[in-house]
């Protein structure tokens, strides 16, 4: 299977402060990139979908001023929490997939910690 | 409406035994996929099966196999002699063409193999 990985894996940071987690394709072209967010025994939440060289599609709800997202190559995306604040604490989840995988891969995930 | 569920919050069995975690979905479209994803307790998602909606067949993988039937709507996915290491959170999900190869998500079942 391809492999995607995700840095840092787990990050604290103050009130305040933003925070940039980086998802890369290690041994393929991702074409898109999707960001999720998971809260404890729960599901899943896309929060937004990347499209290399576009801008990203945000689900409804979810704050783009907030969560930048960025995808400017075919291997990397980033997703910059701006102004972070203990609600947005949280397990973040990149996945990455190309035309010729109809599944999604995933990055081993992000523990943020905001204090 | 595009739906999956996993009845199954949570399925406890001892080592050896066989277990069987259900999905059912519902979907307008004629094309769709679904998927099966684990999640164990590092957090890393790991992709198990894609099924297209016109390959009904099932299919056994080592311990793991997979019974879709298209009649009932549902994926539903057996262990075979279960192991510790299958402790999980297990999700089945769905996605269609028209989507953007978004996935909609289950909620998961927890799977629990004591020894």
């Amino acid at each position: 299977g391809a492999v995607v990985s995700q840095h840092p894996s787990r990050v604290i940071c103050k009130s305040g402060t933003s925070v940039k987690i980086e998802c890369r394709s290690l041994d393929f072209q991702a074409t898109t990139m999707f960001w999720y967010r998971q809260f404890p025994k729960q599901s899943l939440m896309l929060m937004a979908t990347s499209n290399e060289g576009s801008k990203a599609t945000y689900e409804q709800g979810v704050e783009k001023d907030k969560f930048l997202i960025n995808h400017a190559s075919l291997t990397l995306s980033t997703l910059t929490v701006t102004s972070a604040h203990p609600e947005d604490s949280s397990f973040y989840i990149c996945s990455a997939r190309n035309s010729l995988y109809l599944e999604q891969y995933f990055g081993p995930g992000t523990r943020l910690t905001v204090t | 409406a595009q739906k999956v569920t996993q009845a199954q919050t949570e399925i406890s069995v001892v080592e050896k035994e066989d277990v069987t975690l259900d999905c059912v979905y519902e979907t307008r479209d004629t094309t769709y996929y679904l998927f099966w994803y684990k999640q164990p307790p590092s957090g890393e998602l790991v992709f198990l099966i894609r099924r297209n909606s016109f390959d009904e067949q099932n299919e056994i993988s080592g311990r793991y196999s997979w019974n879709f039937q298209k009649s009932t709507s549902s994926f539903n996915f057996t262990i075979t002699a279960s192991q510790v290491v299958d402790s999980a959170v297990y999700f089945c999900a769905l996605s269609w063409a028209g989507n953007n190869r978004k996935l909609i998500w289950g909620l998961g079942t927890s799977l629990a193999v004591n020894p």
